[in-house]
């Protein structure tokens, strides 16, 4: 099973739809992020969170919100989906804001917005 | 603005070298990652660099300049499993992830 585990991996909706999609780990980290892949560009940070009272806006936060429910859960929320959302979405985790700080990536979900 | 710079795609010969350059221009300076990313999948951790210098992992090595702002992946010996996109990220003095856009590597038998 994967250490960090997206759910769903794949949804196609509409425009004005809320849409969640769910982050779990087993790492036993502490810090978690989602971030939003699109062609040709660099992935971008859209929130974080260092631990379950801590939550952060990154650089794209406008239209997403997060709830970080437990140590191991991060979800990213869609209130109302636009096209321009369409992308492909990352959560990951690390251990540690020194030294390397892997980022350690979920599978990814694609999601479509029509 | 913050700004990292590094080839769209490359073409290389299956067991040749390959050399993938990052150049960056970002607030501060807390080191430089490579990830390796392979078509619909995540990214995963190559290496880090912090310090001026050559870092050798294998076939894969990274070289950093910090005060050329460039850093450099250097692949050996390719295998066509190394077809993916190579990502160069740079961690900024609020220790923030900036990323480029990625490199996508082509490797031909």
């Amino acid at each position: 099973d994967a250490d960090v585990t997206q759910t769903p991996r794949n949804r196609i909706t509409k425009t004005g739809k809320r849409i969640m999609l769910e982050c779990s780990q087993t790492k036993g980290h502490d810090r978690m992020y989602w971030y939003r892949q699109d062609p040709g560009l660099g992935l971008q940070l859209i929130y974080y969170s260092f631990d379950v009272k801590d939550i952060n806006k990154g650089e794209i936060s406008d239209g997403y919100s997060v709830s970080r429910q437990a140590q191991a859960k991060f979800s990213l929320s869609l209130e109302s989906a636009i096209p321009n959302q369409t992308a492909l979405y990352f959560c990951a985790t690390s251990d540690s804001l020194w030294d390397s700080g892997e980022l350690f990536f979920g599978e990814g979900s694609r999601l479509t917005v029509l | 603005g913050q700004n990292i710079d590094q080839p769209t795609e490359m073409t290389a010969t299956e067991g040749a070298i390959v050399q993938i350059n990052c150049t960056y221009q970002t607030s501060g300076f807390n080191g430089l990652f490579w990830y390796q990313q392979h078509a619909g999948e995540a990214p995963t951790f190559l290496s880090y660099n912090v310090l001026d210098g050559l870092e050798e992992k294998g076939r894969f090595s990274s070289f950093l300049s910090r005060s050329k702002g460039y850093s450099y992946l250097l692949l050996k010996e390719l295998q066509m499993k190394d077809s993916a996109s190579y990502l160069c990220a740079v961690r900024d003095s609020n220790y923030q992830l900036i990323w480029g856009a990625g490199t996508k590597l082509i490797i031909k038998p």
